[in-house]
């Protein structure tokens, strides 16, 4: 079985800009979260979706929003870019529940 | 609101000695925790939950409420052991994980 992927892997951008990265999960898996990784801040929730719905959402601004699709494949965007962006973003997918995730191999962002 | 605290960033011993990575939590409810494991150049990935009391690769984890914590342990380090090792809490009224900021495991030969 395939496992999770991210495209694209890396990218570069600059401030002010916006950014979308996609994340398709392992096949029948329905909830995909993300999660922002930095050497300050570690492991950051940022939401998750079940069935194309929001079902949580972390403590970041309205600048980060996601969407998902009938396929389960989900996008997250960034707008409006900030040097504190910069980051590795991981989706993860499970079958029901964040219980048993399964990771991807993140994109890496940078924000110059 | 939750919190997960992994108090040793870095943590070294020999093969063969027994090791124990520290996870203590804060959390008001019943909690659900987890150790998640990243070897260099892969995945995070999970290693055990602590509902199924199971030992995965000789590690193991055991919940103790009354101290608020969920300590990894191995009686016989392994040099394959080194990785990056995260506790990871779930619970909270958005259902999340919160991870704590991980311990970077070095097994010397």
């Amino acid at each position: 079985k395939a496992g999770v992927t991210q495209t694209p892997r890396y990218l570069i951008k600059t401030r002010g800009q916006q950014v979308t990265l996609s994340c398709s999960p392992i096949s029948g898996h329905r909830s995909v979260s993300w999660y922002q990784q930095t050497p300050g801040q570690g492991l950051q929730f940022l939401f998750e979706y079940f069935s194309e719905t929001q079902r949580n959402k972390g403590n970041f601004p309205g600048r980060f929003s996601g969407r998902q699709f009938s396929n389960s494949r989900s996008e997250m965007n960034v707008s409006t870019l900030e040097l504190g962006d910069s980051a590795l973003y991981l989706c993860a997918s499970s079958l029901g529940g964040p219980e048993t995730q399964y990771f991807g191999p993140g994109t890496r962002l940078l924000v110059l | 609101a939750q919190r997960v605290t992994q108090p040793e960033k870095l943590l070294s011993v020999f093969k063969g000695a027994p090791v124990e990575l520290k996870c203590n939590y804060s959390y008001s409810g019943s909690p659900e925790l987890f150790w998640y494991v990243q070897y260099s150049r892969q995945r995070l990935q999970l290693l055990l939950r602590h509902i199924s009391r199971e030992s995965i690769k000789g590690f193991t984890a055991d919940l103790n409420k009354g101290e608020t914590s969920f300590h990894l342990k191995k009686p016989f380090a392994q040099e394959e052991d080194s990785a990056m090792y995260y506790c990871a809490l779930l619970g909270g009224s958005n259902y999340k994980l919160t991870f704590g900021k991980g311990t970077l495991l070095t097994v010397n030969p």
